[in-house]
């Protein structure tokens, strides 16, 4: 069975442009997390999706947006790129709503902002 | 606020040796506490979790307890190998459920041959 998947692995932007990042869950998943890892630092929850809703959203700006499609896959969108948005974005799902089931986490985007 | 403390920061053991990291949570109502490996270059994977209704639980040469009154959890690595050379997160969930871990700092073990 296929874990979660993200995509791309690395992207390059400059300051001030928008970045996308894309997540598929493990199959049956509805719930799907984001995190930022930035370097050197721990885990720091972004957002999080069930059932193409945004039921919560950690303390980030506006900026940092999402969605999740029917297909409970979903993205993650950072508008007007600033350099300290520079980290590795993880992407998790779940089969339970909440942090209390068992959340499986994908490879990461890593994210350079120049 | 919610708040999980890791320590060590970094531990360095010699292969067959065993290897605790220690977490302390600021919410006493937090139920759900998993423990995560990150090799360089890879998302974390999930080892063991525990919940507040048991006080330890054990897998093969992974271990984890747990001390609700102390607020304290934490990951025994047994007879350790290169190959568990990593950063390990602790995390605990808030009671409400907001969907959210929150991540020690992590610890970088290395599992010297």
């Amino acid at each position: 069975e296929a874990g979660v998947t993200q995509s791309p692995t690395h992207l390059i932007k400059t300051r001030g442009q928008q970045a996308t990042l894309r997540c598929s869950p493990i199959s049956g998943h509805t719930s799907v997390y984001w995190y930022q890892q930035a370097l050197g630092l721990g885990l720091q929850f972004l957002l999080w999706y069930d059932e193409g809703e945004e039921r919560n959203r950690g303390n980030f700006p506006p900026r940092f947006s999402g969605r999740q499609f029917p297909n409970y896959s979903s993205e993650l969108n950072v508008n007007a790129l600033e350099l300290e948005d520079s980290a590795l974005y993880l992407c998790a799902s779940s089969s339970g709503q909440g942090a209390r089931t068992e959340a499986f986490f994908g490879q990461g985007t890593r994210l350079t902002v120049v | 606020g919610e708040n999980v403390e890791q320590h060590p920061s970094t531990l360095s053991v010699q292969e067959g040796d065993s290897a605790v990291i220690k977490c302390t949570y600021s919410d006493s109502a937090s139920n759900y506490f998993p423990w995560y490996k990150q090799e360089l270059g890879k998302g974390p994977q999930l080892i063991i979790d525990i919940r507040s209704n048991v006080g330890e639980k054990k897998d093969q040469r992974i271990a984890v307890t747990l001390n609700k009154t102390a607020k304290h959890f934490s990951l025994h690595i047994t007879e350790t190998q290169p190959e568990d050379s990593a950063v390990y997160f602790c995390a605990a969930s808030p009671p409400s459920n907001t969907g959210k871990l929150i991540f020690g700092q992590g610890t970088t073990l290395q599992v010297k041959p």
